[in-house]
């Protein structure tokens, strides 16, 4: 079965420090995956997905099949990244086909 | 191009009870997927709609029921409803396409349901 794990629930860094938001994950086939962020009181959105290799707001992740790991990271932290973090995993096969599996999320305070 | 919409946004329901939540997708896309989201717990999958028809379901009771209707908007019904039914429903829209490639998902706001 696939699961996505996300160890912090909660992270706190201060203006300008790098950040990193850990995700793990399990899964049998050819893992395609996504972090999704929900700024206060708005929608879940997309943030960035690995088969695209962007960086998007300066956060980047990397996939690490070795390690099962697909972590995310800003070297730079700002007020605005304050929010709630998802990393997720796309079911490309079975009976679960499109199945988005999310991990339990992580909050991010930047403090000034 | 519109996002996508959901109603009603609050919902106060009686254990027991059924429930209809509704979405309207994202112009051009054609497939959409539900999400229960408990207090503290990431999204859930509940099931997918393409074309219609049911493309995927996670792990939930049959009491939970969906339809996609021709202009891709979808209901999602649920029955004998229990307390632990309480929580946000998400929907999320997309685009599925050839080799069965799908484009990012649009999210909802969500319905909050609350059973009482």
């Amino acid at each position: 079965a696939q699961r996505v794990t996300q160890p912090e629930k909660l992270l706190s860094v201060f203006k300008g420090a790098p950040v990193e938001l850990k995700c793990n994950y399990s899964y049998s086939g050819s893992p395609e995956l996504f972090w999704y962020v929900q700024y206060s009181r708005q929608r879940l959105q997309l943030l960035l997905r690995h088969i695209s290799r962007e960086s998007i707001k300066g956060f980047t992740a990397d996939l690490n099949k070795g390690e099962t790991s697909f972590h995310l990271k800003k070297p730079f932290a700002q007020e605005e990244d304050s929010a709630m973090y998802y990393c997720a995993l796309l079911n490309a096969g079975g009976t679960s086909y499109g199945k988005l599996t999310f991990g339990q999320g992580t909050i991010l305070t930047v403090h000034p | 191009e519109t996002g996508v919409t959901q109603s009603p946004t609050h919902l106060i329901k009686t254990r027991g009870q059924q429930v209809t939540l509704r979405c309207s997708s994202q112009s051009g896309h054609n497939t959409v997927s539900w999400y229960q989201q408990a207090l503290g717990q990431g999204p859930q999958f509940i099931f997918q709609y393409y074309r219609e028809e049911e493309n995927g379901r996670g792990n939930f009771p049959p009491r939970f029921s969906g339809l996609q209707f021709p202009n891709y908007s979808s209901e999602l019904n649920v029955n004998a409803l229990e307390l632990d039914d309480s929580a946000l429903y998400l929907c999320a829209s997309s685009l599925l396409g050839r080799l069965r490639k799908s484009t990012e998902a649009f999210f909802g706001q969500g319905t909050r349901l609350t059973v009482v």
